[in-house]
């Protein structure tokens, strides 16, 4: 079935590690987003990639990294993980630009 | 940069009533504005949308409204029913990102 897979689907990480949050496509989506989602602040743009090769910031960007070197995958990076970056993180694809946003089903983590 | 506010943030009707969520958007070079319905425990996923150059668009029970001169759009469920219950975010994009609302709570009694 074609769509967008999120690994892992929960983790519990101790502050100061760095973690990999997994993205893949397999719908040969041009562009690629991660959002956190937290309660009462909807779901605010980490980073995005409109096409392999390229990425760019979004509102909350700090303490976040990501690569695009493909146009199947989408990893978002934390390098040194801190509690306030506890939350649900969606990635999201689109053919092209913002329109019809396909959601991958997320990844909750808790730093403690 | 965009800046969307969403209201109300919870919204409770009668099975059979209607439900209007509305949002407001600050960049008036954004032109595409979606709704997204998420239940709980589950992925957003795309319900309506409607781009700049339309006042209005109807699919089945919903409809979403667009005023640009105001930069505002709603929502609008009609004879909703128990499982309209969810999250509901409206989004706003002139580029190639969406910025979203907080989010609605709507809560459909039997």
């Amino acid at each position: 079935t074609a769509g967008i897979t999120q690994a892992p689907t929960s983790q519990i990480l101790a502050a100061g590690r760095s973690m990999t949050l997994r993205c893949t496509q397999d719908m040969r989506h041009n562009a690629m987003y991660w959002y956190r989602q937290d309660l009462g602040l909807g779901l605010r743009l980490i980073h995005y990639s409109n096409t392999a090769g390229t990425t760019g910031k979004g509102e909350v960007p700090d303490g976040y990294s990501v690569s695009r070197a493909n146009t199947d995958d989408f990893p978002l990076t934390l390098a040194s993980a801190v509690p306030s970056q506890t939350s649900v993180y969606f990635c999201a694809s689109s053919e092209t630009g913002p329109y019809g946003y396909t959601f991958g089903s997320g990844t909750r983590l808790t730093v403690v | 940069g965009e800046n969307v506010e969403q209201h109300p943030s919870t919204l409770s009707v009668q099975e059979g009533d209607s439900a209007v969520i509305k949002c407001t958007y600050s960049d008036s070079a954004s032109n595409y504005f979606p709704w997204y319905k998420q239940e709980l425990g589950k992925r957003p996923q795309l319900i309506i949308d409607i781009r700049s150059n339309v006042g209005e668009k109807k699919d089945q029970r919903i409809a979403v409204t667009l005023n640009k001169t105001a930069k505002h759009f709603s929502l609008h469920i009609t004879e909703t029913q128990p499982e309209d219950s969810a999250v509901y975010f409206c989004a706003a994009s002139g580029y190639s990102t969406l910025t979203f609302g907080k989010g609605t709570m709507l809560l459909v009694s039997p």
